[in-house]
């Protein structure tokens, strides 16, 4: 049964980057067709899709955090990353990775890890 | 940017009876979209694909059904572990979640 698992900093100060890591356990992001995100959730803006990367490394971004945002995977860790950078209080969230569904970058999610609080606060 | 619009924010429904949501697409998604449910501190768990596929292990209380930009997710016969927030998502293009719809107990 495929799980992930969400880890960094639950703490993160305005203006430093965020880093997340996903570790992917009973199945190989390499060997799997499939594609990974990021989605966070705030009180305010719900649920946001912040991107999607592929074990090849080829990544897909919110429009809206483009700037901002740097996907990688390590397929040696069965692992893959986020980077979100000049934070400020608005990125305060709940942090989830997901797999995709199928095959194709967009896509629905399932399943979805635990979850984690990122707070950007000095 | 696709805009999906669920209605009602909440629902009041009591154990056993049927439960309506909606999500509205503000331009076509064809069947690109998905539901999930949330529980308190729980990641969302998807329910339904295609919109009108279930997911592994969903009940088959749960339904999905669309017509035109206008999609419907049926929860045929409430049980006290379908209290819960309802999501749509759409894959279309870029993705966009609804804001969500709270099935509270009457």
């Amino acid at each position: 049964q495929l799980q992930l698992q969400e880890s960094g900093p639950g703490l993160v100060k305005p203006s430093e980057t965020l880093s997340l890591t996903c570790t992917v356990s009973g199945g190989s992001i390499s060997f799997s067709t499939n594609y990974w995100g990021w989605i966070r959730q705030t009180p305010g803006k719900g649920l946001e899709w912040i991107g999607t990367v592929y074990y090849s490394a080829d990544t897909y971004y919110n429009p809206s955090l483009k700037s901002r945002v740097t996907m990688s995977v390590d397929t040696s860790k069965n692992q893959f990353s986020l980077k979100l950078s000049s934070v400020t209080a608005a990125d305060t969230a709940v942090y989830y990775c997901a797999r995709t569904g199928s095959d194709y970058a967009m896509n629905w999610f399932d399943p979805w890890g635990q979850g984690t609080l990122v707070t950007v606060s000095s | 940017e696709i805009v999906l619009t669920q209605s009602p924010a909440t629902l009041s429904v009591s154990p056993g009876e049927r439960a309506t949501l909606s999500c509205r697409a503000s331009q076509s998604v064809s069947t690109s979209l998905a539901w999930y449910q949330q529980k308190p501190g729980q990641a969302p768990r998807l329910l339904i694909y295609g919109a009108a596929t279930r997911a592994t292990g969903i009940p088959a209380r749960f339904s999905g059904s669309a017509s035109g930009t206008e999609f419907t997710l049926t929860i045929s016969s409430l049980q006290s572990e379908d209290f819960a927030v309802y999501y749509c998502q759409h894959y279309n293009d870029w993705l966009t979640f609804g804001g969500g719809t709270k099935v509270e107990i009457k």
